[in-house]
């Protein structure tokens, strides 16, 4: 059964700081995964696909990797912002054609 | 390109009503599933519709139930409301097995009281 695990729950950094978001998979047979943000409330934003034969994503200050192999992705976020303060999900496609979440990293940029 | 568009955006339930909630899917997206998150959780998988039939069903109970149209918007249905059924239902698009990423929209926030 495929579980998805998000380290660090939460994290709080200075704006400016470069930060990484740690995302584990337990089931390697994935064809893609997908990074999500959220602000509260509210629904979830698209913000890197990754198909498993690639290793990398990059948009804007947002690069994604996917080690399909030790089953890890992380997402990588360049000069941060108060404004990324949010949580942020991945998931990996289920054996339904569904999506499996982790829990997310709550992100908090202060200024 | 429209976006996934869900209706309402907030309601408020007593428990044992019913409440039907609805989806527009992205163009040219022909699977629509549902997903119930609960505060600081992750989004649970509750069903998903490709051409008007259900083909994948989360742990979620029978009174929990769905149905896509002819032009891929869907609804959920739920029945006998419970206090347990206060979440955020939100609605994802995409081609099947979601090969080229899912889109979701921005949710309905249901209170059962």
């Amino acid at each position: 059964k495929q579980e998805v695990t998000q380290i660090p729950a939460a994290l709080s950094v200075p704006e400016g700081e470069n930060l990484v978001l740690n995302c584990s998979f337990t089931d390697s047979a994935i064809y893609n995964l997908q990074w999500f943000r959220q602000d509260p409330g509210k629904g979830l934003t698209s913000l890197l696909l990754i198909q498993s034969s690639q290793r990398e994503q990059t948009s804007g200050r947002l690069n994604a990797s996917l080690d399909k192999s030790s089953g890890r992705s992380t997402l990588y976020i360049a000069a941060s912002q108060p404004g990324d303060s949010a949580t942020y999900l991945c998931a990996v496609p289920g054996s339904q054609g569904n999506l499996i979440f982790g829990k997310g990293t709550k992100l908090s940029v202060k200024p | 390109e429209t976006g996934v568009t869900q209706s309402p955006t907030h309601l408020i339930k007593t428990r044992g009503q019913q409440v039907t909630l609805r989806c527009s899917s992205q163009s040219g997206h022909n699977t629509v599933s549902w997903y119930q998150q609960a505060l600081g959780q992750g989004p649970q998988f509750i069903f998903q519709y490709y051409r008007e039939e259900e083909n994948g069903r989360g742990n979620f109970p029978p009174r929990f139930s769905g149905l896509q149209f002819p032009n891929y918007s869907s609804e959920l249905n739920v029945n006998a409301l419970e206090l347990d059924d206060s979440a955020l239902y939100l609605c994802a698009s995409s081609y099947p097995q979601g090969m080229y990423g899912y889109t979701f929209g921005s949710g309905t926030r249901l209170t059962v009281v």
